[in-house]
């Protein structure tokens, strides 16, 4: 079974600075990854997903992640953050097989301080 | 895009009683429908996996007959708490996916949040 680690629950920042929510998974077969944001009392938004090819994700909104297969990391990034990123972000992944469920992490809470 | 409605966005019932939360999909049939549960401050658990015209299959732990699913159309899947009490207040929310490959994008519906009195 595939399982996804995020290290921080917590990460404040100030606005305009440089941001990284770190998640690592482990599964003994192939995954797709995403990450998601969820903004109070909603539900979950796709930022990004990798699937196959370039290790690099381009997602909405600013962010991007790098999928790395040695560390079993996907960690995302933003370069300036704004207030309005302040949200709860999940990572997930699921198994490279039809109809497979997501797994979520824990989630980081972002607080953008101005 | 794709829109996943779920209704209603929040309600209070009474200890004892039943609630069903309906999720649709808007502008696209959806094949698979999951239902997650979410704790205050904490991740998304799934509960089952709702396919249409089948049996859902539910997830070590979630009492099936509690937690009452159908999808009966492409487009619409139903949770039916029944006979609610406090513990089961929590936030319910629903995925659909449009296609059966595992890289087909999840939709979210905006989430219930149910509290029993």
């Amino acid at each position: 079974a595939q399982s996804v680690t995020q290290l921080d629950s917590q990460v404040p920042v100030f606005e305009e600075a440089p941001v990284e929510l770190r998640c690592n998974y482990s599964s003994s077969v192939s995954v797709y990854l995403f990450w998601y944001v969820q903004y109070p009392n909603q539900g979950l938004q796709l930022l990004l997903k990798y699937l196959s090819g370039s290790t690099l994700v381009k997602g909405i909104n600013g962010f991007e992640a790098e999928f790395n297969k040695s560390q079993t990391s996907f960690h995302l990034r933003k370069p300036s953050v704004h207030i309005s990123d302040t949200a709860e972000y999940f990572c997930a992944v699921s198994l490279k097989a039809a109809g497979n469920k997501l797994t979520f992490g824990g989630g980081t809470r972002v607080l953008v301080k101005p | 895009g794709a829109v996943v409605s779920q209704h209603p966005s929040w309600v209070i019932c009474k200890s004892g009683t039943s609630v069903k939360i309906e999720c649709r999909s808007l502008d696209f049939q959806a094949t698979t429908m999951f239902w997650y549960r979410q704790f205050p401050k904490q991740s998304l658990m799934l509960m089952a996996t709702s396919n249409e015209g089948s049996k859902a299959t539910y997830e070590q732990g979630v009492e099936k007959d509690k937690f009452l699913i159908n999808h009966a159309s492409l487009t619409l899947s139903t949770l039916t708490v029944t006979s609610a009490h406090p513990e089961d207040s929590s936030f319910y929310i629903c995925s659909a996916r449009e296609r059966v490959d595992g890289d087909s994008p999840l939709h979210f519906g905006n989430g219930t949040r149910l509290t029993v009195t």
